[in-house]
């Protein structure tokens, strides 16, 4: 089984500063896709980015980015040049690859970004 | 492009009624749809997996009995809850993807509905 977990509940940030989310998860599969969705108070869930497991590259979404460490199951979300509009709740998932694939999410953490 | 719509947005009924909630892909063909169940300040609890035209995939501890889903064409799928119970008071979300490989097709979320049983 797939597990993902979120060891910040809750962090704030002052506006422009750059702040850092941890998630590691747990499996034995070597295909598979990571994710950080947003939640804000509206709650659609909202893509930021995603990583391919296969890939060593950092994925990159302008001011997002993270630093995936496969060999330690780290997948953390940088937020660079924060913003008031960043204040939601912030999921890491997991999803296996192939067909049939379904997402296992992290608790999430609760950000804060304070003007 | 790739929107799933949800409906409704919020219900309120009294205890021992059933619900349906729709979710639809308005812009695509949903192969697989996910239901989701989602407590305050808590994650995203996946109960069910629907493939277009078969039955659907509970999660374990998820009574398919009490949550029915219907998944009859390739941009619906409903989950009712039959004879709720202020118990099953939560936000439920459906996602939506096309295809069977998710390297081309990736989960598309909907607003979610807030379900209140009295």
């Amino acid at each position: 089984a797939q597990t993902v977990t979120q060891s910040q509940p809750e962090m704030s940030v002052q506006e422009a500063e750059t702040v850092t989310l941890s998630c590691t998860y747990d499996t034995s599969e070597n295909n598979y896709y990571l994710f950080w969705y947003k939640q804000p108070p509206s709650r659609q869930m909202i893509l930021v980015i995603r990583q391919e497991a296969y890939k060593q590259q950092n994925a990159t979404e302008n001011r997002f980015s993270v630093n995936f460490q496969k060999a330690a199951k780290s997948f953390s979300l940088k937020i660079s040049d924060s913003q008031l509009g960043d204040t939601a709740m912030y999921f890491c998932a997991f999803m296996k690859g192939g067909t049939g694939n379904q997402f296992y999410f992290g608790t999430g953490t609760s950000l804060t970004v304070i003007p | 492009g790739a929107v799933v719509s949800q409906h409704p947005s919020w219900v309120i009924c009294k205890s021992g009624t059933s619900v349906k909630i729709e979710c639809r892909s308005l812009d695509f063909q949903a192969t697989t749809m996910f239901w989701y169940r989602q407590f305050p300040k808590q994650s995203l609890m996946l109960m069910a997996t629907s493939n277009e035209g078969s039955k659907a995939t509970y999660e374990q501890g998820v009574e398919k009995d009490k949550f029915l889903i219907n998944h009859a064409s390739l941009t619906l799928s409903t989950l009712t809850v039959t004879s709720a119970h202020p118990e099953d008071s939560s936000f439920y979300i459906c996602s939506a993807r096309a295809g069977t490989d998710y390297s081309n097709q990736p989960q598309h979320f909907g607003d979610g509905t807030r379900l209140s049983i009295l």
